[in-house]
């Protein structure tokens, strides 16, 4: 199975902070990852797929790079809708794995 | 629209068998898989498995094997998650998702969530 590490497991930031997470996978993936949104109490909301495409209606300031093992989210300008739990998630092969999640706090 | 509904909470006792349905609309069912993700009370997300409602083929975690079926009812579009041999580490809620999109025999990233069933196991 392919090993999802995310880090880090919890950041604090700021309103109009840049903030950047960090998902590694324990072999390649290519580009077939995915990035979510948590709030408590929803199901999760897709924000990134493909490593890099932002899906359809989700703020520009959420920004996906990398490709094989490496891939980082960046939310450039933290607004206060975006304090929430953030899930990397590789579909190159099964069984799908989510990373642990990195959860964003208010400083 | 894409929906999933999901059946309702449910409480079993150790040992007990839970059956969530996961209905779908919307869409032509048969063209898109469904998973199933699951996530405990406090924790992160847990993929099960999936199944290709067309065929009925189906994949699961190794963490499942031989304690998990998925089927599916075409004629009411509607795909079923059957856990067995429930223990306490199973309470959790379960999400049903469909993925945005096939191609080629491949799907990609899930898209479309269903609301979650909250199964409770306690003696």
């Amino acid at each position: 199975d392919i090993q999802m590490t995310q880090s880090p497991s919890t950041l604090s930031a700021s309103v109009g902070d840049r903030v950047t997470i960090t998902c590694r996978a324990s072999q390649s993936i290519s580009s077939w990852l995915a990035w979510y949104q948590q709030k408590p109490g929803k199901a999760p909301n897709l924000l990134i797929y493909k490593a890099s495409s932002l899906e359809t209606g989700v703020p520009s300031r959420f920004s996906g790079s990398g490709s094989g093992t490496e891939f980082t989210l960046t939310i450039s300008g933290l607004q206060p809708d975006d304090f929430a739990t953030y899930y990397c998630q590789q579909y190159n092969s099964y069984p799908w794995t989510f990373g642990q999640g990195t959860k964003v706090e208010i400083k | 629209q894409v929906q999933l509904v999901q059946s309702g909470a449910e409480v079993k006792k150790p040992g007990a068998s839970v059956k969530v349905s996961c209905k779908a609309s919307g869409y032509t069912f048969t063209s898109y898989d469904i998973h199933w993700v699951r996530q405990a009370p406090g924790q992160g997300l847990e993929w099960m498995g999936r199944i290709n409602p067309s065929g009925g083929s189906t994949s699961y975690a190794q963490k499942f094997q031989g304690r998990v079926t998925m089927t599916r009812d075409t004629s009411t579009s509607t795909v079923y998650m059957e856990l067995s041999s429930l223990r306490s580490e199973d309470t959790a809620m379960y999400y049903c998702a469909r993925v945005s999109y096939c191609s080629g025999g491949s799907c990609y990233h899930l898209y479309y969530w269903g609301q979650g069933t909250l199964v409770t196991v306690s003696s």
